[in-house]
């Protein structure tokens, strides 16, 4: 089983400032790699897949970079509504794994 | 659009039987593998079945096998998890989800989530 590993596990920023988000992998997946974002009560959410490409209907701000085992989720100027728990997960192998998380809060 | 209507969870007692189903609209159920995923209280989250598109083919996690079922009924597109044996560590929210397409690689859309509690 591939261990996800994100930090960090909390991120403190400030409204309209930058997001940077990390992922590691346990062992290269290449680019089989998804993020989603869960708000509190709420589904998750998929955000980006293929590590890089954006899903359908989300912000430009949201983006996704790396290959292997390092990957980065970049949210560029921080709306009041991307406050959430973000996860990464591989698709490389089975069975599909998670990242523990990385909760972004306000500063 | 795509939706997916979660139902069926609730408390039981260790040992017992829970089934879960998913109501899905906005697209052609019988073209897609569907999935469920859970999230113990305050944890990430675990991927726990998947069944292809016409229901041939199933795959299950390690913490499940022998005693979940995944199934589906395209007639009525619906998901369906039968949870026989539960246990204390299978208390969560229990989401269906579907699949990006044939090859079942990430999960695209996502149910409400039904809580299932197991405990006496």
């Amino acid at each position: 089983e591939i261990v996800m590993t994100q930090s960090p596990a909390t991120l403190s920023v400030s409204p309209g400032e930058r997001a940077t988000l990390s992922c590691r992998a346990s062992q290269s997946v290449s680019s089989d790699l998804a993020w989603y974002q869960q708000k509190p009560g709420q589904a998750p959410r998929l955000l980006i897949y293929g590590a890089s490409t954006r899903a359908t209907g989300i912000p430009a701000r949201f983006s996704g970079s790396g290959s292997g085992t390092e990957f980065t989720l970049t949210i560029t100027s921080l709306q009041s509504e991307d406050f959430a728990v973000y996860y990464c997960q591989q698709y490389n192998i089975w069975p599909r794994t998670f990242g523990q998380g990385t909760k972004v809060e306000i500063k | 659009q795509v939706q997916l209507v979660d139902s069926g969870g609730g408390v039981v007692q260790p040992g017992r039987s829970l089934r879960l189903s998913c109501a899905a609209s906005g697209f052609i159920f019988s073209n897609y593998g569907m999935h469920w995923l859970r999230q113990a209280p305050g944890k990430g989250l675990e991927w726990v079945a998947v069944i292809s598109d016409d229901g041939g083919n199933k795959y299950y996690a390690d913490s499940v096998k022998g005693r979940f079922t995944i199934s589906r009924d395209n007639s009525k597109n619906t998901l369906y998890l039968q949870m026989n044996s539960l246990r204390p560590e299978d208390t969560a929210v229990y989401y269906c989800a579907k699949s990006d397409s044939s090859t079942w690689y990430y999960f695209d859309y996502w149910g409400q989530g039904t809580l299932v509690t197991v405990s006496s």
